[in-house]
Order: C-alpha cells, then structure tokens, then sequence
C-alpha cells in the first residue's frame, strides 16, 4: 500500500532555529518524493522533489530508503516559512498520483 | 505562463443537491487531476484523465461523483446528490504527461449544510 506519514500536525519554532519536518512512507517500488508547500491564501505549490536534490529557499531534504524517510530540513527558520508543509510520494514514470501526508503546520515564532 | 484555473472559489449548498466545479489547465498539460482535501487531510486522489480518457477514478465514489474531460481540455467534476461528508476543498491539477510535477488551481471551497 501506499502511504505517507506526517506524525506531527503542529510544529513551531523561534526564527533563526533549525526546522526539521517529518516524513515516513511505505511503497512497494521505487517512489519519487515530494514537499509541497501551501502559503496563508496560496495555492499548494512545490518546494522540492528528491530527484533534483537542489535547496530551495533553504530547505533540503534527503531520501533515506533504509528507514524510508524523507525529512525536510533547514538550518535556521525565517519567518516567512510559517506554511502548511505536505509530504507526498508518486511513481517514478512520468504523470502519475501523488499520495500525500495529512501535512505538518510549520509556526515560525519572532 | 497563466496557471491553473478553477471556478467558482466557493459554494455553499444543501444536502442533496447537486453541485459542479470547472477546471482549465495549464495550455499543453496534458494530465489533469481532481482531489478532494477534506479539513485536516491531505489531498486524496479522485480522478486522473490523459487527454480525454480516464487513467484512474479508482477513489472516486461513483453513485454521486462524477467528471468529464471532453475535449481533452478543460474539465468538470460534479456531486449529485451532495452529502454532508462531501464538505471539503475541491482542487484541480495539471501535468506534461512525462513529469511527476504537478501544478494546482486555487481550488473549489464547498460547504454542505
């Protein structure tokens, strides 16, 4: 079965701290992995997919097979990362669904 | 390039009526995607169309829902009859038929009372 774990819902930080969100999947195959990220009255866009292994806007994240995770990193938070942050994962040909994570809301404190 | 489009932003109806969202993609995306993102879930699939035939409609439930891509363009889903659990955002998306990168509309706000 596919399906991607976000464990938590919430998460806030202080501005200038390192920021890790979670992300968990189980798939048979070999998946592509994604973050999308949803701005306060934005549409979801993406942030960065493993493939391309690129930061963007300070982020990274590493696919780990070994324990199937595909946690997003920063090293120090800024305020306008305060966002609805979604894990997702798809098949590795072209156009196919993306299964998403319930999603972790990322707080940014001054 | 202008992005994905989606009509209206918001609905409010009764339950058991029935209810139809729009969709334009992307010009030359030729993959297009309806989810449903109920409050505190992430997006689930309900429909994927290549062109005009259906790729996979395997979560969309069948007796009430229903979508159409005639053309290979633009595209409809629709609800009828409407249920409370219905209540969700509707969000449409498009894709070049050999990326896995894909691009959201605002998405369709309907509230079921």
């Amino acid at each position: 079965a596919q399906r991607v774990t976000q464990p938590e819902k919430l998460l806030s930080v202080f501005k200038g701290a390192p920021v890790e969100l979670k992300c968990n999947y189980s798939y048979s195959g070999s998946p592509e992995l994604f973050w999308y990220v949803q701005y306060s009255r934005q549409r979801l866009q993406l942030l960065l997919r493993h493939i391309s292994r690129e930061s963007i806007k300070g982020f990274t994240a590493d696919l780990n097979k070994g324990e199937t995770s595909f946690h997003l990193k920063k090293p120090f938070a800024q305020e306008e990362d305060s966002a609805m942050y979604y894990c997702a994962l798809s098949g590795i040909q072209g156009a196919q669904k993306l299964v998403f994570g319930q999603g972790t809301r990322l707080t940014i404190n001054p | 390039e202008a992005g994905v489009a989606q009509s209206p932003r918001y609905k409010i109806i009764e339950k058991r009526q029935s209810v139809a969202f729009w969709c334009n993609p992307i010009s030359g995306h030729a993959t297009l995607y309806w989810y449903q993102q109920i409050l505190g879930q992430g997006p689930k699939l309900l429909i994927q169309f290549q062109n005009n035939g259906v790729v996979d409609d395997s979560q969309l439930p069948k007796d009430r829902f229903s979508a159409e891509r005639l053309k290979g363009v633009d595209s409809t889903l629709k609800i009828q009859p409407a249920k409370l659990e219905d209540s969700a955002v509707y969000l449409c998306a498009s894709s070049h038929p050999m990326s896995n990168e894909q691009f959201f509309g605002p998405g369709t706000r309907l509230t079921v009372l």
